[in-house]
């Protein structure tokens, strides 16, 4: 099956650049999503297709992809931006599928 | 504005199936751009995806999941419907319902998700 592999967390200061990683073998040749979730809430799409935003998202989100490693960029960071973040792909080649991230806890500190 | 509501019991006694149904408002279930997902999270766990299906009735489940879940689909209700039978302890989570872009394969919209607890 495939893994994707994020760091359990990252602290960032307000007003700072926060960088969130998932790795997966070759995940550059696949489409990356990236989803927010707040305590209590349901998540919410932030980037999709590797580095667009949903209508209402801010420009503050930004994604790439490539390699072995696809990165959330969350500049400017805001103590309303303080949330677990998870990776997401569509793996057709394995059983798995629908492969979610092991999750990234961003504090602002 | 696209909705989903889940609704089913809260809780469930081991080795007994649990059952959700979700419920869409303000789309079309039968659309074919969409996939129709449910999505899991233990309490202070990550997501896990449990299955989806298609308006036509083809399904996707993950295999950790396969043999026990199954997802259906009534599209004159707007609604589709999880089981997940034999539940155990490790099977309490807080389960969403979701819309899934097929084109995309990510999720665009979520239910608000409920607490399902597996107890005696």
């Amino acid at each position: 099956s495939y893994v994707l592999t994020q760091p359990p967390s990252v602290s960032v200061a307000p007003g700072q650049t926060a960088r969130i990683t998932c790795g997966g073998n070759n995940i550059g040749s696949k489409s990356v999503h990236w989803y927010q979730q707040k305590p209590g809430q349901a998540p919410v799409l932030v980037v999709y297709d590797d580095s667009d935003r949903p209508s209402g998202i801010p420009e503050r989100f930004s994604g790439s992809n490539s390699g072995n490693t696809a990165t959330l960029t969350i500049s400017r960071v805001e103590a309303g931006d303080e949330a677990d973040y998870y990776c997401q792909v569509w793996d057709s080649s394995s059983d798995s599928l629908y492969v979610f991230g092991t999750g990234t806890k961003v504090t602002v500190l | 504005q696209l909705q989903l509501q889940e609704s089913g019991p809260g809780l469930v006694k081991p080795s007994e199936t649990l059952s959700l149904t979700c419920t869409v408002s303000g789309g079309s279930i039968s659309s074919s751009s969409y996939y129709w997902g449910w999505i899991r999270q233990p309490p202070g766990k990550g997501l896990e995806w449990i299955g989806s299906i298609y308006y036509s009735g083809s399904t996707y489940y993950n295999p950790s999941l396969k043999s026990r879940v199954t997802i259906s689909v009534d599209t004159s209700k707007n609604q589709f419907s999880l089981k997940l039978s034999s539940v155990t302890a490790a099977d309490t989570a807080v389960y969403y319902c979701a819309r899934q872009v097929v084109a995309g394969t990510h999720t665009d919209y979520w239910g608000q998700g409920t607490l399902v607890t597996v107890s005696s």
